[in-house]
């Protein structure tokens, strides 16, 4: 069956550091992938998606690269803010198994100080 | 727009009881669906819908019943309430079946049953 898995947190960054959220997924079929974020009390909004290999997606300075030989979707941004303290989620959809139903990840807790 | 509505934000249940969650959207999707989300655990699938009297079951259906009369609105109902249902539930809609499809998700609702 298909599933996600993310590096474990929490993770916790000063201002203006580098991140790098690991995500690695199994699936049967072409899957779509995925990074929604949670902000505190708030549901899951979608940060970012990439549909086929080597597709890139980005928004708010977030990046990631959908790389089928590694079977990878890591979430990369160059300089976090205290605005991105968040749980963030990898999930893929997988269209000849499951349609648009998502299989998450455990999600990983991002704490960024100033 | 409204996007996903749900009621109620929080509640209370003692073993046994019953009560229904109630899931609602404006943007005129066919897709519907009902997560619980845990700690260390993601999102699982409860049961969704693929269109106005349509019910399907998903990862972890046991306990709950869902039913979707109106296209807008998909209800999810537990009968008897157990001490393991207590989680916080995410309704999700989105336009298609697409793997491409985004999903859009509501505030959620905080169960706690003693």
């Amino acid at each position: 069956g298909n599933s996600v898995t993310q590096m474990e947190g929490p993770v916790t960054l000063s201002e203006e550091a580098f991140l790098t959220i690991n995500c690695t997924y199994t699936a049967t079929g072409y899957p779509s992938l995925f990074w929604y974020v949670q902000y505190p009390g708030e549901g899951l909004q979608l940060l970012l998606k990439a549909t086929k290999a080597d597709d890139k997606g980005s928004n708010k300075g977030f990046e990631a690269t959908y790389r089928k030989e590694t079977t990878s979707f890591h979430l990369e941004k160059g300089s976090v803010q205290v605005s991105d303290s968040a749980v963030y989620f990898c999930a893929l959809s997988d269209q000849e198994t499951s349609g648009s139903r998502l299989t998450f990840g455990e999600g990983t807790q991002l704490t960024v100080n100033p | 727009n409204a996007g996903v509505t749900q009621t109620p934000k929080f509640r209370v249940l003692k073993t046994g009881q019953s009560m229904t969650l109630l899931c609602a959207q404006d943007m005129n999707h066919e897709y519907m669906y009902w997560y619980r989300q845990d700690p260390g655990m993601g999102l699982r699938l409860i049961h969704y819908s693929v269109g106005e009297g349509t019910t399907a079951k998903g990862e972890v259906p046991d306990g709950y019943n869902v039913s979707r009369l109106k296209k807008q609105n998909f209800l999810l109902g537990l009968e008897s309430a157990a001490p393991s249902q207590t989680s916080v539930y995410f309704c999700a809609s989105s336009r298609s079946g697409s793997s491409y499809n985004e999903q859009f998700f509501g505030p959620g609702t905080r169960l706690t049953v003693l």
